[in-house]
């Protein structure tokens, strides 16, 4: 069965560090997603991508962020100067229809 | 804009009792999918159920159900004869179209649910 695919699973970095997060979405997919969630608090959505720019984007995805598609199979999401408030889960998606399939997610550390 | 509350932070049950989730979302779209997903310990998220806004229809899959209600704006999931396995974080979330078509998902804060043996 096909899945989004994640990496690094766990991802500690230092302050200040910039950080790239991997994502293979499922290859007939049209739509991209970036979500975060926090330990213990809801999913929220970080940003959208279609037909290789941004359609979508929250007011959490500032500056820091950047999302590209470099080859056309990897997502990845970089965030250049990690605070500790980044510290959280990172959820890739794909989306075909209406049904959106989640990676199993990475969790970032930032000390 | 789109909102989803699921009003129980958590609920705890004895294993094959029956227990019901919660969900209520707001919008102003006519035309919204509604999601279940499931966040076990090891905090991957699990598509359990979508449905669209034109099927009131309440459906069934093995012990789970789910409670469709335009009239109330409520999405509510029944687990039956719950199990320990189904200790989880569940989510109800929204997709609605926004100005652009990435349909993106709206969460609701989620419902801890421990089974106990």
């Amino acid at each position: 069965e096909p899945e989004v695919t994640q990496t690094p699973s766990h991802q500690v970095t230092q302050m200040g560090q910039e950080v790239i997060l991997r994502c293979v979405p499922i290859s007939n997919h049209l739509y991209f997603y970036w979500y975060r969630q926090i330990l213990g608090q809801k999913v929220e959505f970080l940003v959208s991508f279609y037909n290789n720019e941004i359609s979508e984007k929250s007011e959490i995805f500032d500056d820091q962020f950047s999302v590209e598609r470099p080859d056309g199979s990897n997502f990845t999401l970089k965030i250049r100067s990690t605070k500790l408030e980044d510290s959280a889960m990172y959820f890739c998606a794909s989306r075909f229809a209406q049904l959106c399939f989640f990676g199993q997610g990475t969790r970032l550390t930032v000390v | 804009a789109q909102k989803v509350t699921q009003a129980q932070t958590e609920i705890s049950v004895v294993e094959k009792e029956d227990v019901t989730l919660d969900c209520v979302y707001e919008t102003r779209d006519t035309t919204y999918y509604l999601f279940w997903y499931k966040q076990p310990p090891s905090g991957e998220l699990v598509f359990l159920i979508r449905r669209n806004s034109f099927d009131e229809q309440n459906e069934i899959s093995g012990r789970y159900s789910w409670n469709f209600q335009k009239s109330t704006s409520s999405f509510n999931f029944t687990i039956t004869a719950s199990q320990v396995v189904d200790s989880a974080v569940y989510f109800c979330a929204l997709s609605a179209p926004p100005s652009g078509s990435a349909r993106q998902l709206t969460f609701g804060s989620g419902t801890q649910l421990t089974v106990l043996p």
